[in-house]
């Protein structure tokens, strides 16, 4: 199995909604990332988790809260968002940090009213 | 700072050609360099990476060509067919620290 599933495909919300974005894999890796990806534009990273700790936050706002419940699964939780961050939101994993080869799920594509 | 510069933006190229997509970096400590493709609607996939003691990599119509002392690499997909329309990333890695990636190529290929 070498995939990486993420639900939901597409998300709706408003401004003050609560949503969580959810992410599996069972190809035993134990590195898993948050990406977000604006219309024509690289993904950007959000969040890395290296053995279920946080390793890296790259300067995130507080409205997006990641969670890493085991080695298979990874959340982003959404709170308060504004439509500025309507993007697709992409999972990826990867075996470690050393050299990175990522396979991405194929997104959540959220939209902020 | 982008430190992977990625060109051109977009390009067409009739089917049985050439595309020919280019990367140029600063950052010296990078010793890796993989090739994303992306379809509509889907996640990048990894098609193809290269470490910087090789001057060129294939993998059946991809190929990869290293420059070292230019710092900068290259991706050619030779027989272009309509299903490799895609936009194609290019990217670079110090070991240990995050993936950076360019800012992306749209690849038209017309039947």
């Amino acid at each position: 199995d070498t995939e990486v599933t993420q639900t939901p495909k597409h998300l709706v919300m408003g401004m003050t909604n609560k949503k969580s974005l959810k992410c599996e894999q069972h190809m035993g890796h134990r590195a898993m990332y948050w990406y977000k990806q604006k219309a024509k534009k690289p993904p950007e990273l959000m969040f890395v988790y290296s053995y279920e700790k946080l390793s890296i936050n790259e300067s995130v706002p507080s409205r997006f809260s990641p969670e890493c419940p085991n080695s298979s699964l990874l959340n982003l939780h959404l709170h308060a968002l504004q439509p500025e961050d309507s993007a697709l939101y992409l999972c990826a994993s990867s075996q470690d940090t050393t050299l990175i080869k990522l396979f991405f799920g194929s997104g959540t594509q959220l939209s902020v009213l | 700072q982008q430190q992977v510069k990625q060109s051109p933006q977009s390009l067409i190229v009739q089917k049985g050609g050439i595309s020919i997509i280019n990367c140029a970096y600063e950052n010296t400590a990078f010793d890796y360099f993989p090739w994303y493709q992306q379809f509509p609607g889907k996640g990048p996939a990894l098609l193809i990476a290269i470490r910087p003691d090789v001057s060129e990599k294939k993998e059946g119509r991809f190929t990869i060509s290293f420059n070292k002392s230019a710092k900068q690499f290259s991706l050619h997909i030779m027989d272009s067919q309509p299903g490799d329309s895609a936009t194609y990333f290019c990217a670079a890695q110090a070991a240990g620290n995050k993936l950076t990636f360019g800012g992306g190529t749209r690849v038209l290929v017309k039947p």
